[in-house]
C-alpha cells in the first residue's frame, strides 16, 4: 500500500516567510509524528498526534512552531516568521498505534532551506 | 533524556564484506527500531527489535536489553547498502517518540 507521503519535496523560502509542510500518513494509521532533521545528525522529534490532538509537543523548538491534524488523518506544520536556523529537513512518520509495539515508518521528507 | 549512541560513525567496505554495526543505550529499551537512510533521505524500517534476534536475507539484528545495546550485521555487503544506518528507541518521557542516534555512514565501494 501507500506509505507516508508528504508536500513539498522541497521549499525554498526567504527569512520571515510563512511556510506550511504538510504530511498525508499510512492509511490508517492513527498516530502522526514529526521530525527535524539537520546535516548529519539523526532525527530530532517535534511533536506527536494521537488522533486530532497533539499528545506531545514538547519539541518544537519555540512558539514560531504549530502543527495541526484537525481531522485525524492529513497534518499541518506551520511554522511563522522562519529563520535560517530553520532550514532542515522535516520528517513525518506514522504508526498503526501509539505504544511500544508499533513501529514508525517515516515518509521522505521536506527540505526547507530558508535564504 | 535517554543516550543513544551508535559506532562506528564511519565505515568503508569493498563488495563483498561483512560488517558489525553498534547500539548502546543508556537506559532500559522497550522499542528499538533500526533505519537505513538512502542517499536521497529516505529512512527505510529495516528491523523493530526490542529485545532477541531476527534475520532478513543478507541483515540480522540482535538486542541484548539487560546489557543495553543492540548490533547490526551487514553480510556480502553491495554497493546498495550504502547510506546512513541509524539506531532509535523511544524516550520514556516523551509519549512514544524515537531517539535517534548520530548514525553509521557506511559506503561500499565496488
Amino acid at each position: 500500500g501507500a506509505g507516508v507521503s508528504q508536500t513539498p519535496s522541497n521549499k525554498v523560502t526567504e527569512k520571515g516567510k510563512y511556510v506550511e509542510l504538510r504530511c498525508d500518513p499510512i492509511s490508517g494509521h492513527t498516530a502522526l509524528y514529526w521530525y527535524r532533521q539537520s546535516l548529519g545528525q539523526g532525527p530530532e522529534f517535534l511533536i506527536y498526534f494521537q488522533g486530532t490532538g497533539a499528545a506531545d509537543d514538547s519539541g518544537l523548538p519555540n512558539d514560531r512552531f504549530f502543527a495541526v491534524r484537525p481531522e485525524g488523518s492529513v497534518s499541518t506544520l506551520k511554522i511563522q516568521r522562519t529563520e535560517r536556523g530553520d532550514s532542515a529537513v522535516y520528517l513525518c512518520a506514522s504508526s498503526l498505534r501509539s505504544g511500544d509495539l508499533y513501529e514508525q515508518y517515516f515518509g521522505p521528507g521536506t527540505r526547507l532551506t530558508v535564504t | 533524556g535517554i543516550q543513544v549512541e551508535q559506532s562506528p560513525p564511519d565505515l568503508i567496505l569493498q563488495e563483498g564484506a561483512n560488517s558489525t554495526l553498534r547500539c548502546n543505550f543508556s537506559d532500559s529499551v522497550n522499542n528499538l527500531q533500526w533505519f537505513h537512510q538512502n542517499p536521497w533521505g529516505q529512512l527505510i524500517n529495516l528491523f523493530y527489535i526490542p529485545s532477541g534476534t531476527k534475520q532478513n536475507g543478507r541483515l540480522s539484528a540482535t538486542t541484548v536489553a539487560t546489557e543495553r545495546y543492540s548490533l547490526l550485521y551487514i553480510s556480502s555487503s553491495q554497493t546498495t547498502d550504502s547510506g546512513v544506518y541509524f539506531c532509535a528507541r523511544r524516550e520514556a518521557n516523551s509519549g512514544y517518540a524515537l531517539n535517534f542516534g548520530k548514525g553509521t555512514s557506511l559506503l561500499v565501494t565496488p
